[in-house]
């Protein structure tokens, strides 16, 4: 069954670093979103792409935050300087078309010290 | 600002028993929902969704309930079993959105 595959699972990083969270899609979706998940909450939405461009983001994707869709299979989240606040489980979800199920990857865990 | 929210947090069942999440959507705008199972350390996992032409729709041992009038969302589990035990969210998409926007989750604890 195909699959939404994140990497890596696990990072942890010194506050002000660079953090790139990297995802593969599954292959024929169209829509590919990041969310982000503090322990213990809610999952929180933090921007959707489509068609090699943002279609939207959420307050949270401020302009530490970046994606990029840099080939035909990778979808990667960029958060230029990291704060102590974005230590969270990073989920990468993609989908077919605007509606229908959302598949989610299995996270990325960010620890900024 | 509108939102998606639960009405339990932490429901407390014994194995066998049928269980009931809620949850209460306030943005009439939204035309399709999923309820999503998080097991602990893992991503959401799909269960079924419900778009806001149906009332209900079942699944395997699932059945979701959807009341437009008080804008209010149900998951019924049937015959409830240790390996339901998660954390459950319900999921919103407005119309003419891509974006599913969560509520915030209510604890399934099955006892054996």
């Amino acid at each position: 069954e195909p699959e939404v595959t994140q990497t890596p699972s696990h990072q942890v990083t010194q506050m002000g670093q660079e953090v790139i969270l990297r995802c593969v899609p599954i292959s024929n979706h169209l829509y590919f979103y990041w969310y982000r998940q503090i322990l213990g909450q809610k999952v929180e939405f933090l921007v959707s792409f489509y068609n090699n461009e943002i279609s939207e983001k959420s307050e949270i994707f401020d302009d530490q935050f970046s994606v990029e869709r840099p080939d035909g299979s990778n979808f990667t989240l960029k958060i230029r300087s990291t704060k102590l606040e974005d230590s969270a489980m990073y989920f990468c979800a993609s989908r077919r078309g605007s509606t229908g199920e959302l598949f989610f990857g299995e996270g990325s865990r960010l620890t900024v010290l | 600002g509108e939102s998606v929210g639960l009405h339990l947090p932490t429901l407390s069942v014994q194995e066998g028993d049928n269980s009931i999440i809620n949850c209460a959507y306030s943005n009439s705008a939204s035309d399709y929902f999923i309820w999503y199972k998080q097991e602990s350390g893992k991503g959401p996992q799909f269960i079924i969704d419900i778009r806001s032409n149906m009332d209900k729709r079942q699944g395997q041992r699932v059945t979701v309930l959807l009341n437009k009038t008080v804008k209010h969302l149900s998951l019924q589990i049937a015959a409830t079993q240790p390996g339901d035990s998660a954390v459950y969210f319900c999921a919103e998409n407005l119309v003419g959105y891509s974006t599913l926007t969560f509520g915030k989750g209510t604890m399934l604890l099955v006892s054996p």
